[in-house]
């Protein structure tokens, strides 16, 4: 009963590409993250979304984009990418708060 | 500012040995707490929250506001909990607040 999907497990990716990140969720939430999670630093949220089209930046936004058209689908765009993008990234979706927030199986991305 | 702080980055504990993951955290209003736990090679979920005061898998966890505390206990640790354990908590505006995270070890 998978509830939220990540595009894909491992990414490599040059220095100055161009690189999208997909998850779809099938549980009709509003919410929608975007998380980066690196070793000793935990989870830092990149963006979030609360509805189509909106989107709000989280921590550590900078050097990514999201877009989100549809319900089911946000998307992390990194516009250019750099060694230092090198991370796990999660996605998650959830009810808003106090409730549970689920989350894809991450994407394990490298830039070389 | 809104923050969850794990002290602890690893713990190791003999099986059958108690537990303790320390979480305390900042907020201003009134929080909503969960822990969230990683075993190897799966994904990141649910184990509990704090309004559901429930047990899972042997584990729980109190809220204490005056500490600003939501530690995770556990009486008689299994191998089977080894995993990255996570405190976090929800604010008013959608976002989830997580902690740095513990790794638990249990030895046998």
């Amino acid at each position: 009963d998978v509830k939220v999907t990540q595009s894909s497990r491992y990414l490599v990716k040059r220095t100055g590409e161009k690189v999208f990140l997909e998850c779809v969720q099938d549980m009709d939430h509003e919410n929608m993250f975007w998380y980066r999670q690196d070793p000793g630093l935990g989870l830092r949220l990149i963006y979030f979304s609360y509805d189509v089209k909106m989107k709000e930046k989280g921590d550590i936004p900078e050097g990514y984009s999201v877009s989100r058209e549809k319900k089911e689908r946000f998307s992390l765009i990194l516009e250019s990418a750099s060694t230092n993008q090198t991370s796990m990234y999660l996605c998650a979706a959830g009810g808003g708060p106090g409730t549970e927030a689920f989350f894809g199986q991450g994407t394990r991305l490298t830039v070389v | 500012a809104q923050r969850v702080t794990q002290p602890e980055k690893l713990l190791s504990v003999f099986k059958g040995a108690p537990v303790e993951l320390k979480c305390n955290y900042s907020y201003s209003g009134s929080p909503e707490l969960f822990w969230y736990v990683q075993y190897s090679r799966q994904r990141l979920q649910l184990l509990l929250r704090h309004i559901s005061r429930e047990s899972i898998k042997g584990f729980t966890a109190d809220l204490n506001k005056g500490e600003t505390s939501f530690h995770l206990k556990k009486p008689f640790a299994q191998e089977e909990d080894s995993a990255m354990y996570y405190c976090a908590l929800t604010s008013g505006t959608y976002k989830y607040i997580f902690g740095t995270g513990t790794r638990l070890k249990v030895l046998a």
